[in-house]
């Protein structure tokens, strides 16, 4: 059975001070690891998707890369913007998701 | 493009009642799905639908009961609805595989939230 954990929970930045999120994962045959962002009352937005290990996206203050095991979503100098729950989601067969539970990002100005 | 609409936004049951939950996609997408997210669980996956014409159970189906209406339309029915189905319902849409074979991106409605009491 696919299993997706993300680390921390919750996680409470200043304005400016750099973190990282982890994702990491059990599947059988990863066909693509996804990052999408959710704010409070809203769906998720998508963010990145990974396919192999070694990849790297970027999106303004946002850096996802991937491990055979893991990924991990950088948050560099963060803004208070940038508060949100971020998902990780992985797929390992033609049409489902496997999501974790989210890490809830909040940033103080 | 308003991408995926779902209706109602907020919805309140009193257990035993039915209703319909509806979603539509203007991206024409050959996928689509519905999720519910509880509080510390994630996104878990109730139904899918490949393509037109076709649905399948995900991860927890009971319950609920889908309906492809065409390639734009998916519903979810909650035939008796029970406590334990007041959640957030998420639907989602995606196009299927890339022509480079990769997966493609699934995307979200903005969600219905459903208290029975």
């Amino acid at each position: 059975e696919d299993q997706v954990t993300q680390s921390p929970e919750a996680l409470r930045l200043q304005e400016g001070e750099s973190s990282s999120l982890n994702c990491s994962y059990t599947v059988s045959g990863l066909r693509g690891l996804f990052w999408y962002r959710q704010d409070p009352g809203k769906g998720p937005e998508f963010l990145f998707t990974l396919y192999s290990a070694g990849e790297e996206k970027e999106k303004e203050r946002l850096k996802a890369t991937l491990t055979k095991k893991e990924s991990f979503l950088h948050i560099t100098a963060p803004k208070p913007e940038d508060s949100a729950t971020y998902l990780c989601a992985v797929q390992a067969n033609d049409y489902k998701l496997s999501f974790g539970a989210g890490t809830t990002v909040t940033v103080r100005a | 493009n308003a991408g995926v609409t779902q209706t109602p936004k907020f919805q309140v049951l009193k257990t035993g009642q039915s209703m319909t939950l509806q979603c539509a996609q203007d991206m024409n997408h050959n996928s689509m799905y519905w999720y519910r997210q509880d509080p510390g669980m994630g996104l878990r996956l109730i139904y899918y639908s490949a393509s037109e014409g076709t649905t399948d159970k995900g991860e927890v189906p009971n319950g609920y009961n889908v309906s492809r209406l065409n390639k734009r339309e998916f519903s979810l029915r909650l035939e008796s609805a029970a406590p334990s189905q007041t959640s957030v319902y998420f639907c989602a849409s995606r196009e299927g595989l890339s022509g480079t074979g990769r997966q493609e991106t699934q995307y979200f409605g903005p969600g219905t939230r459903l208290l029975v009491l």
